[in-house]
C-alpha cells in the first residue's frame, strides 16, 4: 500500500475550523483516500473517503489536490468531541477481496475550549 | 442498530496461558477483520474473513495466533502460550461487502494484558 505522511499533532480552538493535512505522493490512480478517527479508548470510526473529487458529509469535508498527491480533512467547526487521532489511509482497488486498512500513526488533534 | 461488540473488554492473563477473544460483527456483514493496536501506534492488520473462511491471515505474527469464524458471523481470536509482547488492544471490524470504498465498522476492542 502507498504510504501517507501526517503531522504528529495539531491543536485547534473550539468552534474554529481545522484543516488536517495528509501527503501521499506515491498514490496510484486507483487508490481511494480514506479518513478514520479514533477517540480515546474507542475503536476507529469512519469519517470520509474520496477518489478524485472533493467530498462533503455530515462529519467533515475532504479536499483532494488536483494531482492527488495530498489531501486535507476539514472539520468546519471543531468541538471538544472532535479531539481524537485522525488517520489518513490509502486503499488500493486491487481487484482482490481483502481491503484491509493500513494505519500509520495519525495526527493527534487537541481541541482547546 | 447494534454495532460491533467485543468481549471481554479487558483481559489480564499470565505469560504462557491461553486466551480467546470474541467478536460479534454487525448482523449480515460478511467481511470481518482483526487488528492489533500497540500503545502509541495505529492498528495493524492481523486476519481477514470472508464468510467462514480466512481469506488472508498474512498479518498473524506467528503460529501461536489463530482465528475462526465457523458460522460466518461471530469470530474468535485465539492466542496460545501468551507472551508479554502480546499485550495490546485487539480490534475487530466488519463490513457488509468487501471493496475499496466500503466503510469498516469497528468494535471497542479488547485490551489484553499479559503479566
Amino acid at each position: 500500500d502507498a504510504k501517507t505522511t501526517q503531522p504528529n499533532s495539531m491543536e485547534s480552538n473550539e468552534e474554529e475550523p481545522v484543516h488536517l493535512p495528509c501527503n501521499h505522493s506515491t498514490i496510484s490512480g486507483t487508490d481511494y483516500i480514506h479518513w478514520y478517527r479514533q477517540l480515546p479508548s474507542q475503536g476507529p470510526e469512519y469519517v470520509i473517503h474520496g477518489l478524485t473529487s472533493n467530498v462533503n458529509n455530515r462529519m467533515a469535508s475532504l479536499a483532494i489536490a488536483e494531482d492527488r498527491k495530498s489531501s486535507t480533512l476539514i472539520l468546519h467547526r471543531a468541538t471538544l468531541r472532535d479531539a481524537a487521532v485522525y488517520y489518513c489511509i490509502l486503499r488500493a482497488n486491487s481487484g482482490g477481496s481483502n481491503y484491509k486498512l493500513t494505519f500509520g500513526k495519525g495526527t493527534l488533534l487537541t481541541v482547546n475550549p | 442498530g447494534a454495532g460491533v461488540s467485543q468481549t471481554p473488554s479487558n483481559k489480564v492473563t499470565e505469560k504462557g496461558k491461553y486466551v480467546e477473544l470474541r467478536c460479534d460483527p454487525i448482523s449480515g456483514h460478511t467481511a470481518l477483520y482483526w487488528y492489533r493496536q500497540s500503545l502509541g501506534q495505529g492498528p495493524e492488520f492481523l486476519i481477514y474473513f470472508q464468510g467462514t473462511g480466512a481469506a488472508d491471515d498474512s498479518g498473524l505474527p506467528n503460529d501461536r495466533f489463530f482465528a475462526v469464524r465457523p458460522e460466518g458471523s461471530v469470530s474468535t481470536l485465539k492466542i496460545q502460550r501468551t507472551e508479554r509482547g502480546d499485550s495490546a488492544v485487539y480490534l475487530c471490524a466488519s463490513t457488509s461487502t468487501s471493496g475499496p470504498s466500503n466503510e469498516q465498522f469497528f468494535g471497542p476492542g479488547t485490551r489484553l494484558t499479559v503479566l
